[in-house]
């Protein structure tokens, strides 16, 4: 079967670093997303990889070894507005999306 | 309006009603989507229209029922729900229906359903 491993939950204080894991196992790959989504709001786009690498994109990088099937999402100068869910998804052969149940980022003070 | 809307944002039904879930988008895509998201668990994909034309349906119960009227409508009727049905029902829309290298979803705030 597909699936798609992240943790379910992470603390880390304002103004550090965090990285958020996400683990694959699909039939197939064409890409992987990275979404965030507040609570009780929509789930809003942040990255996307197709090749091996770090993709970065201001505080926010995201990093992918398709032969691992692995990636990550590296925040930086975590700001409190980041509390929120980061969900990773994966496009199979078949261009359908396969997601994480998400990981729930707590920022504190 | 930008972006994607959803109506209701909140929806209360008893088993026995019958309700309708609305989507508009309003970005040009010609793919629009619905899912359900249930507390810690991975996003369900529900239903698929490109093109007007539904090309997924992920073994959906018939209690659900879509309909895609045009490329920026998208409704799902709902009827005989049971408890377990309760979730938030997201909308997302895309350019193109997924066979293209590079097509984000934008998503809808979502209806947060409650059955009793």
């Amino acid at each position: 079967g597909q699936n798609i491993d992240q943790p379910t939950e992470m603390t880390a204080t304002e103004g550090a670093i965090v990285q958020i894991n996400c683990t694959y196992q699909t039939s197939g790959f064409n890409g992987l997303f990275w979404y965030q989504q507040h609570a009780g709001e929509a789930p809003t786009f942040l990255s996307y990889n197709v090749l091996d690498g770090l993709e970065e994109k201001g505080r926010f990088s995201s990093f992918l070894s398709r032969s691992k099937g692995y990636s990550y999402l590296l925040l930086k100068e975590l700001q409190m507005k980041d509390s929120a869910s980061y969900l990773c998804a994966v496009r199979d052969s078949n261009y359908q999306l396969i997601w994480g149940a998400g990981t729930k980022l707590i920022i504190k003070p | 309006e930008t972006g994607v809307t959803q109506t209701p944002r909140h929806l209360v039904m008893g088993m026995t009603n019958k309700k309708s879930l609305k989507c508009e988008q309003h970005l040009g895509h010609n793919a629009m989507y619905w899912y359900k998201q249930s507390a810690k668990k991975p996003l369900e994909l529900m239903f698929v229209y490109s093109l007007e034309e539904r090309v997924e349906n992920n073994s959906v119960p018939s209690r659900f029922s879509p309909e895609c009227p045009n490329s920026s409508h998208l409704f799902l009727h709902l009827h005989t729900l049971q408890p377990e049905d309760s979730a938030l029902y997201l909308c997302a829309s895309s350019q193109g229906g997924g066979g293209e290298p590079y097509n984000e979803q934008f998503f809808g705030p979502g209806t947060r359903l409650t059955v009793l």
